[in-house]
């Protein structure tokens, strides 16, 4: 059975490049690695995935070593508004349709 | 708007008295899925399903129930609940194919068993 490890919390301040590694072994072979973002009362939201290498978007980056054993969200310059819990999500069985989340990450942003 | 709506958003009961929680999305998605959150947990997957008549267990299936009659809705069922359900469910949705979990969550429903 698949099984996540995320740091806790995590503390930074505005303007700091803030990374998160989620560790997680016996993952599916053919299927992404996805990461959420969730402020309180509300649902979780997508913000990246990646099956290997470096994916960057608008708002993050996705590393993923060649033996997909981790996984590191870059979060470039936070803002106050990027205080959050993240999430990294991956399946825990061949077919990649049951997923598991990692217990989450908050993340604390000050000025 | 594409969404998935979740009903009801906050739900007391009482032990041993079955309820139902809808979830609808309007997206056509194939996959489905319901998650429990607990404080120091993280989201625990439920029950998923792969498309209409097609549901399995998740990691914490113990409890409860689901349906999937129509490719839109994929309600839960507590059919005897317990104080231990006590919790924030939600409901997601994604298109099913080529390892993708970018999944829509619903807003989530609030339940307290006493």
């Amino acid at each position: 059975l698949a099984k996540t490890t995320q740091p806790i919390s995590m503390d930074s301040y505005e303007g700091q490049e803030v990374n998160i590694t989620c560790s997680h072994n016996n993952i599916a072979t053919n299927d992404y690695i996805t990461w959420y973002q969730q402020f309180p009362s509300q649902g979780p939201r997508f913000i990246i995935q990646g099956y290997k290498t470096k994916v960057t978007n608008e708002v993050a980056s996705l590393f993923i070593p060649a033996d997909r054993k981790s996984s590191t969200l870059s979060l470039p310059r936070v803002s106050l508004s990027d205080t959050a819990v993240y999430y990294c999500l991956v399946a825990f069985n061949q077919a990649g349709t049951a997923l598991i989340f990692g217990k989450g990450t908050t993340l604390s942003v000050s000025s | 708007e594409a969404q998935v709506t979740q009903n009801p958003r906050y739900l007391i009961t009482v032990t041993g008295k079955k309820l139902t929680v809808t979830c609808s999305q309007n997206m056509n998605h194939e996959y489905m899925s319901w998650y429990r959150q607990d404080p120091g947990l993280g989201l625990r997957q439920i029950y998923y399903s792969m498309n209409v008549e097609v549901t399995d267990k998740g990691d914490v299936p113990e409890g409860y129930k689901v349906s999937r009659k129509e490719k839109r809705n994929f309600p839960l069922i507590l059919e005897s609940p317990s104080p231990n359900q006590t919790s924030l469910y939600f409901c997601a949705s994604s298109p099913l194919g080529g390892g993708s979990y970018e999944q829509y969550f619903g807003p989530g429903t609030r339940l307290t068993v006493t």
